[in-house]
């Protein structure tokens, strides 16, 4: 079976570090980008960015720069999304998704990982 | 970042019913629009991808449809497990936008 599996739910305080990871399974994991997709309580989807784990090029959503890092492990065929200095509004799901890109230009997120809910309060 | 606009934001159904969600971008994109559901608590799922393609697995009442700025997901007879939120979103620029969603819910 082809799925992502997330790392469990993070509880944290402003200004902490935190790393979460999403691995994947059932397929070649360098063969695909992996996307970001940060869902806030009640509200749609918002792409952060994409990691190619191939060669680790990495497409950031401007809003996003510099607040977050993608990062990929090809050993353990896992990616990652880190902060140095949580806030507050960073209180949401992160999901990881699957880009496929095999029908020339077009591209979707087949895949899913179940979602890492991380609650930020001091 | 291009704009999508899905309506109506909500509605109510009945099973069997037959349903349409729009979304309209805010520059031409072509054919570069999939389409997800969300059931509560769960991850997105993909149901339409390069606006009218069926993914693999998901039943045939689901439907896409459009090209350019104006795009439509049809449910031809909903089922009980359809009842969920639907999210567009467009692949025509690498800076991926969705829509707000469309819940649909049990009249």
């Amino acid at each position: 079976d082809v799925q992502l599996v997330q790392s469990g739910a993070e509880m944290k305080k402003p200004g902490e570090s935190l790393k979460i990871s999403c691995k994947g399974f059932g397929y070649r994991f360098t063969r695909f980008s992996i996307a970001w997709v940060r869902q806030k309580p009640g509200k749609s989807l918002e792409w952060m960015g994409t990691i190619s784990p191939g060669d680790s090029n990495i497409k950031y959503r401007p809003s996003f720069e510099g607040q977050v890092t993608l990062s990929v492990d090809k050993s353990i065929n896992s990616a990652h999304l880190q902060w140095s200095s949580l806030k507050a509004s960073d209180t949401a799901v992160y999901y990881c998704a699957r880009l496929d890109e095999s029908d020339g230009s077009y591209n979707w997120f087949d895949i899913w990982g179940q979602g890492t809910l991380v609650t930020v309060s001091s | 970042d291009i704009q999508m606009t899905q309506s109506p934001s909500s509605l109510s159904a009945s099973v069997r019913d037959r349903i349409t969600i729009t979304c309209r971008s805010s520059q031409s994109i072509g054919s570069y629009v999939n389409w997800y559901q969300q059931r509560p608590g769960n991850a997105p799922r993909l149901l339409i991808h390069t606006a009218n393609i069926l993914q693999s697995g998901v039943p045939s009442r689901f439907s896409g449809d459009g090209f350019d700025r104006d795009f439509t997901l049809t449910i031809s007879s909903l089922q009980p497990e359809d009842f969920a939120t639907y999210f567009c979103q467009q692949s025509y620029s690498y800076h991926y936008t969705f829509g707000q969603g469309t819940k649909v819910e049990i009249k």
